[in-house]
């Protein structure tokens, strides 16, 4: 399984841009990386995934690195409700399966504090 | 993004007795669903998968007998924690996955609290 390292914390200025780093080092080459949310007390929340380009969507853009081995999470103008724990998550390919039963696995994560 | 319905969001219960918690798909057909559990202070723990129509795969440690998972549509999903005890006490998360999203989504979740 491709493991995920996270910086455990972060803080970031109101306005400015958040930059989350993933390590996924031993991800394989068809493993895709996510990126959920958790605000305090609610459920998470999707976010962005890629397998090689970068991505970007109305939440964030991804940026991976040509190695895959890491990748980077940018919020380009972070607001007080930004504030939450950031998962990067490599779902192991093998379970992967016509029914898409692909297993979400959640580290701890990163900490993001978001300071007016 | 697709939307995913959990209820109740709270729901406090006496020792011993059983409590459901439902998850639904609103706008699309959850072929795959996950339940998780979140201790204060820690991640989501992955309970189950269940595939509608089929018998939930636990994760090594839940007890099946005690954590009864029905996914007997493609836009529900149940958990019963039954003869619930205070150690059971714990924030409970659905997450669903199909119609053609590579991505799954996450329900509000239910703070169970067993007194």
């Amino acid at each position: 399984d491709a493991k995920t390292t996270q910086p455990p914390s972060m803080d970031c200025a109101e306005g400015r841009a958040a930059n989350l780093p993933c390590n996924h080092s031993t991800i394989s080459g068809n493993e895709y990386v996510y990126w959920y949310r958790q605000i305090h007390s609610q459920g998470p929340q999707y976010i962005i995934h890629g397998l090689k380009n970068n991505e970007t969507n109305e939440m964030a853009s991804l940026i991976i690195t040509e190695d895959r081995k890491s990748s980077t999470l940018i919020l380009p103008h972070a607001t007080l409700r930004d504030t939450a724990v950031y998962y990067c998550i490599v779902p192991p390919r093998k379970t992967y399966s016509g029914a898409g039963s692909y297993q979400l696995t959640f580290g701890k994560g990163t900490k993001l504090s978001v300071i007016p | 993004g697709a939307v995913v319905s959990q209820h109740p969001s709270r729901v406090i219960c006496k020792s011993g007795t059983s409590v459901k918690i439902e998850c639904r798909s609103l706008d699309f057909q959850a072929t795959t669903m996950f339940w998780y559990r979140q201790f204060p202070k820690q991640s989501l723990m992955l309970m189950a998968t269940s595939n509608e129509g089929s018998k939930a795969t636990y994760e090594q440690g839940v007890e099946k007998d005690k954590f009864l998972i029905n996914h007997a549509s493609l836009t529900l999903s149940t958990l019963t924690v039954t003869s619930a005890h205070p150690e059971d006490s714990s924030f409970y998360i659905c997450s669903a996955r199909g119609g053609g999203n590579a991505e799954a989504f996450f329900g509000q979740g239910t703070r169970l609290t067993v007194v």
